[in-house]
């Protein structure tokens, strides 16, 4: 079965502080791996996916097939990185959905 | 560039009752898709259409239908609505050129209540 899991609802770090948010997905096939995030008041938005192999406001997520795992971190937390977080993964074919987790929350507080 | 937009932002209907939502596409983007958001929950997937075509479907009964006009916009219907549907609607939309879709990009979505 196909399926993104985020195990973690709720992370609150300071400011300064390295943040992880940790996916894991399973799939058959080759998916392709994303990040978006929901900003308060804000639409979701794609923030980075895992083949452009970009470094968006300071986060960057490494595709593991062998741990199937697709976290997102930040070396130093900033107060307006806090917001929700999706993890969502796509199969290579035309048509396939967006398939997401149930999202973490990124508290950075000062 | 104008964004997607979702119409309405909220509304309130009784079970049993039909519904349409609606969405603009993003200026550009051939594709659109519908995603239901349950309270703390991730969005999932209802639908896609490309070309006013159905080209995939989540796991959503025939009550949930949907279209996609030839000016790229499109229309989400709910019949016989239940309590459990009651949820935030989110329509996307991308450009299709071969292969996977492209990034999605989102409205705020339409808040429908089910009593």
């Amino acid at each position: 079965a196909q399926r993104v899991t985020q195990p973690e609802k709720l992370l609150s770090v300071f400011k300064g502080a390295p943040v992880e948010l940790k996916c894991n997905y399973s799939y058959s096939g080759s998916p392709e791996l994303f990040w978006y995030v929901q900003y308060s008041r804000q639409r979701l938005q794609l923030l980075l996916r895992h083949i452009s192999r970009e470094s968006i406001k300071g986060f960057t997520a490494d595709l593991n097939k062998g741990e199937t795992s697709f976290h997102l971190k930040k070396p130093f937390a900033q107060e307006e990185d806090s917001a929700m977080y999706y993890c969502a993964l796509s199969g290579l074919q035309a048509g396939t959905a967006l398939i997401f987790g149930k999202g973490t929350t990124l508290s950075v507080s000062s | 560039e104008t964004g997607v937009t979702q119409s309405p932002t909220h509304l309130i209907k009784t079970r049993g009752q039909q519904v349409t939502l609606r969405c603009s596409s993003q200026s550009g983007h051939n594709t659109v898709s519908w995603y239901q958001q349950a309270l703390g929950q991730g969005p999932q997937f209802i639908f896609q259409y490309y070309r006013e075509e159905e080209n995939g479907r989540g796991n959503f009964p025939p009550r949930f239908s949907g279209l996609q006009f030839p000016n790229y916009s499109s229309e989400l219907n709910v019949n016989a609505l239940e309590l459990d549907d009651s949820a935030l609607y989110l329509c996307a939309s991308s450009t299709y050129r071969g292969g996977n879709t492209g990034e999605l990009f989102f409205g705020e979505g339409s808040r429908l209540t089910v009593l």
